[in-house]
Formats: structure tokens, sequence, C-alpha cells
């Protein structure tokens, strides 16, 4: 069974940093792009980025609200995605999901690729407060 | 950024009726959408992928169709266990973005 459980969340100061886990099970980790969606209380879901797979680059999205504050790495040796969080602010507290992306590929002169979210864990709630 | 609006944000209906969420993007996003149903407290569970697949154990009463910028989410029967907020989300572009999610009330 695919599983996902994120931790790592809690309360923290306007500023500080945290750092949320996505530790997986029941697939085959390293073959997969992997994001994180947060959904602050009472409002809709916002995608907050994701990381390919090494086969794919390795390489990370982000949303416009968290470049260049937020980082998303992977370590497929224990099938762990991580989320750091630096410089946060009120506006990030939000339920943080994680979840495992599907590739889809259109072939031809150049390759496309997209992705969708096909299991999500059920969340880590951060709270950032003074 | 892609925006995705969709419409309406809240629909009162009773079991049995037919319902249909409408999602449009700012620009073509081909058929490069997916539609999540979340309940209360729980996580957003996958429902359709590329405008009109199904996930594997959804059931069939869920349908989605559209192409480049208008798309719909049709629940042919709504049964009591579809009652939550459903969210239409594009993949075309690396930034992803959501809709604002429409929530399915009991009438």
């Amino acid at each position: 069974e695919v599983q996902l459980v994120e931790s790592g969340g809690g309360l923290v100061q306007p500023g500080q940093s945290l750092r949320l886990s996505c530790t997986t099970s029941g697939f085959t980790f390293g073959d997969y792009a992997m994001s994180w969606v947060r959904q602050a209380p009472e409002k809709g879901l916002e995608w907050v980025g994701f990381i390919r797979s090494k086969a794919y680059g390795g390489t990370t999205e982000y949303a416009a609200s968290v470049k260049g504050r937020f980082t998303i790495s992977r370590d497929d040796s224990k099938s762990i995605a991580y989320l750091q969080m630096n410089s946060l602010k009120t506006e990030d507290t939000a339920l943080y999901y994680c979840s495992r992306d599907i590739i889809t590929i259109t072939w031809g002169l150049e390759n496309h690729y997209f992705y969708y979210m096909d299991v999500w864990g059920k969340g880590t709630t951060v709270t950032v407060s003074s | 950024d892609i925006q995705m609006t969709q419409s309406p944000s809240t629909l009162s209906a009773s079991v049995g009726d037919r319902v249909i969420i409408t999602c449009r993007a700012s620009q073509s996003i081909s058929s490069w959408l997916a539609w999540y149903q979340q309940k209360p407290g729980k996580a957003p569970n996958l429902l359709i992928h590329k405008a009109s697949n199904l996930e594997s154990g959804v059931p069939l009463r869920f349908s989605g169709s559209g192409s480049g910028t208008e798309f719909t989410l049709t629940i042919s029967s709504l049964q009591p266990d579809d009652f939550a907020t459903y969210y239409c989300q594009q993949y075309y572009s690396h930034l992803w973005t959501f809709g604002q999610g429409t929530k399915v009330e009991i009438k």
C-alpha cells in the first residue's frame, strides 16, 4: 500500500525556519516526482512546489509566494522528501500536504513532461505566530 | 501564472441530482487538468486526470470533459458520500494552480 506521512510541523515565530519531512513507503520512491501543497485554515489548496525524480534531473519548481524562501529536496536512499522553510511569515500558516506525482510524456520533436498528484499524505500543520 | 476559476463556489443539491461543476483556465491548458475531492478534515483525493481519465476506484457516476480553457466535472446521480469540496488543478504550466473550490452541500 502506498503511504505518505508528513511530519515536522509546529509553532514557530515569524522569521524562523522549519523543515518538513514526507516519509513514504509502498512504492519505488526514486522513480517519482514529489510535490508539496498547503491549505490555510478554511481556505483552498495552494501548490507550493515539486521536485522531479533524478531520472529527470531532480530539479525543482516553486510557487511565486515561496520562491527564494522554501527549498524542496529528496533523499532517495531513505524514501523521504523534504520541505525546508526559511523566513517564515504568518501567511505561511497552513496544513502542508506532500503528494506523489505521476509523469505523462508527450513524445515529439521536443518531448514534454506533465505531472499530476495521485496520492496524498494526511498533512502536517505549520503555525507561524508571534 | 495560469488562473483557474471554478463555478459555482457553492452548490446545493439533493441525493440523486445531476451536478455539474465548471472550471475555466485563463489560457489554454490543452487537457492537462485534474479534479480532486476533499472532505472535511481529510486530504484531497484524485478523481480525474487529463481532463477525462477516471482514476482507478472512482465511481463511474463521476466524469470529466473539456479541453483548452473550459472543463466540467459531472456527477450523474449525487450520492450521500459525494457531499464535499471539489477542486480543479492545471498542470500544463510547470507552475501548477488550483481553482478556488466548489462546495457541494445538501439541499
